[in-house]
This record gives C-alpha cells, structure tokens and sequence, in this order.
C-alpha cells in the first residue's frame, strides 16, 4: 500500500517569513495530492491540492509543487501569519481506489 | 452549504458499553469515509463506502466495530463493547467520486472518551 513520510514534524517561523514542509510517497499509482490545516480542537480543513497532471499550484500565500519522477511534493506558505499556527498533513490518493494516505503531521509554529 | 454533520460532538462513557456515532454526508456526495485520530497513530482510515456500499473496511480494528450506511444521507459507527483503547476523535468525510479525484470534506468530529 501507500505509504508517505512527512517532514519536519515540527517547525517554528519568524513572522513575514516562509514555511516548506515537504512529504514523499510510495506508490507511483497516486495522482492526487490534498493537504489539510487542523486547528487545535478543530476539523482537518483542505487547503490547497494538486493532480499529478501539474507541477505546480498557487492560492495567494499558499503554493503546492509536485515531482512524480521523485515522487515528492510540498507545501510552501509565504508572508506567515499568526493565523498560519495549526497541524498541517499531506496526503496522496490512488484515483482507482479513492483511500487518502495521510502524512504524519507537522505542527507549524508562526513567532509573532 | 451545510458541510458534514456528526453526532455527538463529544461522548464519554463506561467501557463494556455500546457507543453509536452518526454522521450526515453533504447532500450530493457520493462517498463516506469514517477516520479515527490519536496522537499516537495519527489520522486512519476505518472504512469507506461508495454509493452506501462498503468498499475497503481493512482499517477497522476488530469485530467490535461495525458501520452501516442505510441510505446516502446517513451512516453510523457502532462500537460494542468499547474499551479505553477506542478513546480518540472520530471524524466523518465525504466527497463526490466521478471521473477525476475530489477533495474530502471533514465533519467537526466525535470526541469519544471510553472509561
């Protein structure tokens, strides 16, 4: 099955500055590319995804890139904000099977 | 745009006991997913159901566990008899399954605590 790594699992950025956090998978079957911020308490949230089609995706402060020969993809979030702090995950999805594998989380710090 | 609803938001109960969560896909969605979070194992997969039926229920613990999804509106998550162990959040997902990958909407969770 699936499986993918996510790092760092943690990571504490100045205010204004970047944060990347990147993840790597298996199964070169998977064509989809979700990630999710979780606030404390709260319910994962989708943010931004990415098909394997494209090598790249960007929503103002937030941009997802994605190698298939590598079989990596990350998450990269300019100008951080305080609002920025929560756990976010990867995952990478199989179309034919629809089963999300999720990374292990990492919990993004903004020092105001 | 009412998203994925679940009941109850939180559950504290005594091991041995039956333990029900439910959950309300976005109307239109055509697949269910039922994921449990701990700290120590992260966000798993228990079951999915395409178009009521089940598809893959090989993240689910043990014969404890059951789910059901009796019509596309509706699903449960039965456990019984709970132990400590089964203590986590509960979260419900859906999304709409067609001919490219959809995002999977998450419902606010069941925090289930087993005494």
């Amino acid at each position: 099955g699936e499986n993918v790594e996510q790092h760092p699992s943690t990571l504490s950025v100045q205010e204004g500055d970047s944060a990347v956090i990147k993840c790597t998978y298996s199964d070169s079957a998977s064509n989809y590319f979700p990630w999710y911020k979780q606030e404390l308490g709260k319910r994962p949230q989708l943010i931004i995804d990415i098909r394997s089609n494209v090598g790249e995706k960007k929503d103002q402060r937030i941009a997802v890139t994605l190698n298939k020969t590598a079989k990596h993809f990350s998450l990269h979030i300019t100008e951080t904000q305080p609002e920025d702090s929560a756990v976010y995950f990867c995952a990478a999805e199989d179309f034919g099977n629809e089963k999300l594998t999720f990374g292990t989380g990492t919990r993004l710090t903004i020092i105001p | 745009d009412a998203g994925v609803i679940q009941s109850p938001r939180h559950e504290v109960t005594e091991m041995g006991q039956e333990v029900t969560l439910r959950c309300k896909p976005i109307s239109g969605h055509n697949s269910l997913f039922w994921y449990r979070q701990t700290m120590m194992r992260g966000l798993e997969l228990l079951i999915y159901f395409n178009n009521n039926v089940p598809i893959d229920d090989s993240g689910m613990p043990e014969d404890r566990f059951s789910a059901k999804m009796p019509n596309a509106s509706f699903s449960t998550l039965k456990i019984q008899p709970s132990e400590p162990r089964d203590s986590a959040v509960y979260f419900c997902a859906s999304s709409f399954f067609g001919t490219s990958n959809q995002p999977q909407h998450f419902g606010d969770g069941t925090r289930l605590s087993i005494l």
